[in-house]
Parts: C-alpha cells; sequence; structure tokens
C-alpha cells in the first residue's frame, strides 16, 4: 500500500524561527512530489520536487528532495504569522501506462501555528 | 475571474438521505478531482475524470458517484451507503499535461446526523 508519512503533525513557533517540515514516502512508480498549504479553505500549491538534490525555492520557502533516502523537506526561514497554515505533501505516481493522470496521493499534513 | 466553485459552502443532511455537492470550473481543464478531508488523514482520493464521460475511482469511491457530462462540472454524490460521510469535501482540477499542478475550490463541509 501506498503511503505518505508527515512529521511532525504539528508545531509552534514564534516569528522569526527557523522551521523544517518532514515528508517521507513509501510507494511504488514514484514519479514527484509536491508541496501544498492549506490555510482555511482550498490548498495552494507551492513546489513541485521530481529531481533528488535539486533545491526549489520561492521567497522564505525552500524545499528539496531525497529520492534515495524517500524524502522531503519543505524550509521555512524567517517565519512570520501569516505562515500560519497546513502544510501538505502529496506523491504523484506513475501509472502502468508511464503517465499518471495526477493522482495524488497524500500525507496527514504538519499544522504549523507561528505566534508573533 | 478564472477559478473552481463549490456549493454550498455548509450542507447539513439528515442519515440515509443522498446529497450532491456541485464543481464548477471555468479554468478550461479536462481533469477534475474530489478529494475527501478527515482531520489528522490529509486527503484521500474518491473519484477523478480526464475528460468528459469518463472517470475513474479513487482510493475510498465506496458509497459516492459522479458524472461528468460537461467538461465544467464534476458533481458528487454522496449515498446513504457511505458510512461516514461527515467531512470536508474538495473539489480540483488540472489541465491536460499539468497534472502535478491541481487547483482547488474552497471546499464543501457536510455535516450528516
Amino acid at each position: 500500500e501506498d503511503k505518505v508519512v508527515q512529521s511532525p503533525l504539528s508545531l509552534v513557533v514564534h516569528e522569526g524561527d527557523t522551521v523544517t517540515l518532514n515528508c517521507s514516502y513509501e510507494v511504488t512508480n514514484f514519479r514527484s512530489l509536491l508541496w501544498y498549504k492549506q490555510e482555511k479553505k482550498a490548498p495552494t500549491f507551492l513546489f513541485m520536487l521530481t529531481s533528488s538534490g535539486i533545491e526549489k525555492k520561492s521567497g522564505r520557502l525552500s524545499s528539496i528532495l531525497d529520492k534515495k533516502e524517500l524524502f522531503s523537506i519543505l524550509n521555512i526561514t524567517a517565519t512570520q504569522t501569516g505562515d500560519s497554515a497546513v502544510y501538505l505533501c502529496a506523491v504523484v505516481l506513475r501509472t502502468s501506462g508511464g503517465t499518471s493522470y495526477g493522482k495524488l496521493t497524500f500525507g496527514q499534513g504538519t499544522i504549523l501555528t507561528v505566534h508573533p | 475571474d478564472g477559478g473552481i466553485t463549490q456549493s454550498p459552502k455548509y450542507l447539513f443532511r439528515k442519515e440515509g438521505q443522498n446529497v450532491t455537492l456541485s464543481c464548477e470550473q471555468n479554468l478550461n481543464h479536462d481533469a477534475m478531482y474530489w478529494y475527501r478531508q478527515d482531520p489528522g488523514q490529509g486527503l484521500r482520493l474518491i473519484y477523478y475524470s480526464q475528460i468528459v464521460n469518463d472517470f475513474q475511482k479513487g482510493d475510498i469511491a465506496e458509497g459516492y458517484s459522479v458524472s461528468r457530462e460537461k467538461k465544467e462540472s464534476f458533481p458528487l454524490t454522496v449515498t446513504s451507503a457511505q458510512k461516514n460521510p461527515t467531512a470536508f469535501y474538495l473539489c480540483a482540477s488540472s489541465a491536460k499535461g499539468g497534472w502535478y499542478e491541481q487547483y482547488f475550490g474552497p471546499g464543501t463541509r457536510l455535516t450528516v446526523t
């Protein structure tokens, strides 16, 4: 059974702290890994990672994938209260035909709370 | 404005009743998806559709049904056979070939008592 596990499940920090969120996976036919941010309702797309060791960066957020050890991390530096959200990790699987059709398997999510 | 709309935002039903959740997109996306979100369990795929008049079961399709008669619309029916229907339901869409970037609607919170 395909499995995606995120840790920690929740995290409370103060503004200015740096946080590292973890996502490990055990899946067959891995294609890529995605990170989403969910503040109130609709998740918004952050990063897609396909290759090992290549860091993706957007402002204070960055992410990297390790396909050998089967995990990804999401780093947030100099956290702000606006970073408070649920961060979701999802894995896209390659189907037997070679395409994936966007079928995502999600982790449980990490609830990040940033206090002023 | 382009986007995905879901209605209603909150829905209350009595046990034993079927209920249909609406999902409409004007992004001209080919693929659409339904997910269920429960506390502590992330999102789980219920059904997905790549093209009109075609759809496939996801990981937890039992007790649900869908239709895809129009490209813009992908309604989900929660039937009385679904054992634990109370949940937050999210609809998403993606462009053909842009499968990795799924755009999500605002969700419908269904409560069944």
